[in-house]
This record gives structure tokens, sequence and C-alpha cells, in this order.
């Protein structure tokens, strides 16, 4: 069980560029979710699918954000024209079918800085 | 709608003494309750969470939470703490009765232990 991974772990990008960071889940996760976090505050719900079906999305996840899950494996989180309210710390997560409560497990984060 | 309130925005605690750390709830069905901690610049570990059953919930590190359904109230302890467990603490609900896979988080408590 190698955890939750994210890449890149850190990206500065210029205002209006497009972003893109990749997760990888837990293996077997069938569930995958995004979510944003602040500075001094805490993450919030972006976006969660179950295998490669997107079952939800929060308001938050303006036209300029699409989260893709293709194979029901690795996930992408794209951000287009890029603005400095985008600057946060992009946080993947999976988990399993748990009848117990679905444990949901973090990655360490991508942090993202629009400049 | 689901919702958390940590109302402490920083506890501060002399080590070897006991930890409280204040988290209450809103949902409308029945709360599926976690605790996660976070250290500077990392992602969220998953501490312990409450599903049913038994209130008093024991954890990973030595910490236990009390679900109290009457109080609405999910708080955080630890008999003995170390200074080690300074850190960003986050409380989150996801209701059952929605049929919502999305965790609500609070805006954290920061623990501070003091040797």
């Amino acid at each position: 069980d190698t955890g939750v991974s994210q890449d890149p772990r850190h990206k500065i990008t210029k205002r209006g560029q497009n972003v893109t960071f990749r997760c990888d889940p837990i293996s077997e996760h069938n569930r995958l979710y995004w979510y944003r976090q602040t500075l001094g505050q805490g993450p919030e719900f972006l976006t969660y699918f179950q295998n490669e079906a997107q079952l939800e999305k929060s308001r938050l996840l303006s036209d300029r954000f699409s989260a893709e899950r293709p194979k029901g494996s690795f996930s992408t989180l794209e951000i287009q024209r890029t603005e400095q309210g985008d600057s946060a710390m992009y946080l993947c997560a999976s988990s399993s079918f748990d009848p117990s409560g679905n444990t949901i497990y973090f990655g360490e984060g991508s942090w993202l800085t629009v400049v | 709608a689901q919702s958390v309130a940590q109302p402490e925005d920083q506890v501060n605690v002399a080590e070897g003494n006991p930890l409280t750390v204040k988290c209450t709830y809103s949902v409308s069905g029945n709360p599926y309750l976690f605790w996660y901690v976070q250290y500077p610049n990392r992602g969220l570990q998953f501490l312990l969470k409450y599903i049913t059953g038994d209130n008093l919930v024991k954890g990973s590190y030595g910490f236990e939470a009390e679900f109290n359904k009457s109080q609405t109230s999910f708080h955080l302890k630890k008999p003995s703490a170390l200074v080690s467990d300074s850190a960003l603490y986050f409380c989150a609900v996801r209701d059952d009765g929605t049929g919502r896979r999305a965790l609500t988080f609070g805006s954290g408590t920061r623990l501070q232990v003091q040797p």
C-alpha cells in the first residue's frame, strides 16, 4: 500500500497559464476525491469519482476547472486560465468501498502559486 | 446541509497534561465523523472515525474521541500530550442521509504542546 501520490508537489505559474495536477490513488481504491485548501482554512470539496464516473461536483469547480479519471485509476485536475485566487493546495484522496464508513486517505497535496 | 464548527483556533497544553480539541456538527441524517491531523506543508493524516456503535472511539497515536449525539459534539482527546502532537487538527462530517460522498471540514484547531 503505497499511499496516494500527487504530482507535482509544487507548481508556480503565471496568471493566465494552464496547469495540470495528477493523482494516483491507493491501488484498488475505486473512489477518488479532489479537495482544495487555502491558508488557514480546512479543505473544501471539489469533486468525486467512483471508478471513471464523476458523480459529484462542487459549485467551487468553475468552468475553468476540469477533472478526469479516464480508466478509473489515476486522475488529473486541470485549471485553465489560472487566476491568483487559484493559489492553494490541491489535495487528492481515495477510498475503497468500505461498509464501516469509507475512510478517506489523503495525498501530500500539490501546492499551486499563481503569480 | 452538513456543517462542522471548531470553536478554538488554537489550544495550548503542557506536555504530559490531557488535551481536548472541540468539534460540533450539524447534519439532517446520521453523522459520519472524522478527525484528521496535518503537519506543516503536508497532507492530512487520518486519526479516527465514528460511524456507529460505541460512543468512545480510539484511534492512532493514543488519540480518542467521544461522540455525543445530544450535544452534537465529537471532541478529540488524549490523556497525556506530547510535544510531537503539535499540529493542525481538523474535524470532518458526512451526512449519511444525503447519499453524497463529500466531507465537510472545520476550519481547524492548532494544537501547541509546550515542553
